[in-house]
């Protein structure tokens, strides 16, 4: 999987728009980006993933440049439940070939702070 | 449904003791995972399966093993339990068609003593 880079943490006011950041200047071609949130204590969450194109679902928006070397999640109006780690992951789609190139790699994220 | 369901949810092992961890998902999801995670580590990914009699390593998968008899449950194994192996152990499954995500279940939390 190629590698993402994402800043460590940060803030954001209740009620606000929460943009988080990532970069993955080595993906190919064949990897969609994924995004992860992992709040304390929990199992992960899946939020929304993308190819090219932006992407909207009930959770959350992905927009990913053109040239696909970054990305943002947007979460459009930020509660004190959305206060977590985001993980932002690279990872290509298609059969199993018995590679590692099929599972989910995961770093260390971001961790979101939602503030009253 | 349950999605994913793990158990025990709390375990205390003593050194050198044996346990099995069991991960159920009634999804009919083709592929499972164990991860573990460690404070600061991230999620580690230790074995995974894609099928129903398959299993295979990840990066973290010495001191462990795993079996996927049946397909809705993927078991993992730790012989000789080390204090290392203290930690939290998510279990995940997905479909086969990557344009899914992942289930995760809420954790196994063991500690090695």
């Amino acid at each position: 999987d190629a590698k993402t880079t994402q800043p460590p943490s940060m803030d954001c006011a209740e009620g606000r728009a929460a943009n988080l950041p990532c970069n993955h200047s080595t993906i190919s071609g064949n990897e969609y980006v994924y995004w992860y949130r992992q709040i304390h204590s929990q199992g992960p969450q899946y939020i929304i993933h993308g190819l090219k194109n932006n992407e909207t679902n009930e959770m959350a928006s992905l927009i990913i440049t053109e040239d696909r070397k970054s990305s943002t999640l947007i979460l459009p109006h930020a509660t004190l439940r959305d206060t977590a780690v985001y993980y932002c992951i690279v990872s290509d789609r298609g059969v199993f070939r018995g590679g590692s190139n099929y599972k989910l790699t995961f770093g260390k994220g971001t961790l979101l702070t939602v503030n009253p | 449904n349950a999605g994913v369901t793990q158990t025990p949810k709390f375990r205390v092992l003593k050194t050198g003791q044996s346990m099995t961890l069991l991960c159920a998902q009634d999804m009919n999801h083709e592929y499972m995972y164990w991860y573990r995670q460690d404070p600061g580590m991230g999620l580690r990914l230790i074995h995974y399966s894609v099928g129903e009699g398959t299993t295979a390593k990840g990066e973290v998968p010495d001191g462990y093993n795993v079996s996927r008899l049946k397909k809705q449950n993927f078991l993992l194994g730790l012989e000789s339990a080390a204090p290392s192996q203290t930690s939290v152990y998510f279990c995940a499954s997905s479909y086969s068609d990557r344009d899914y995500g992942y289930t995760f279940g809420s954790g196994t939390r063991l500690t090695v003593v």
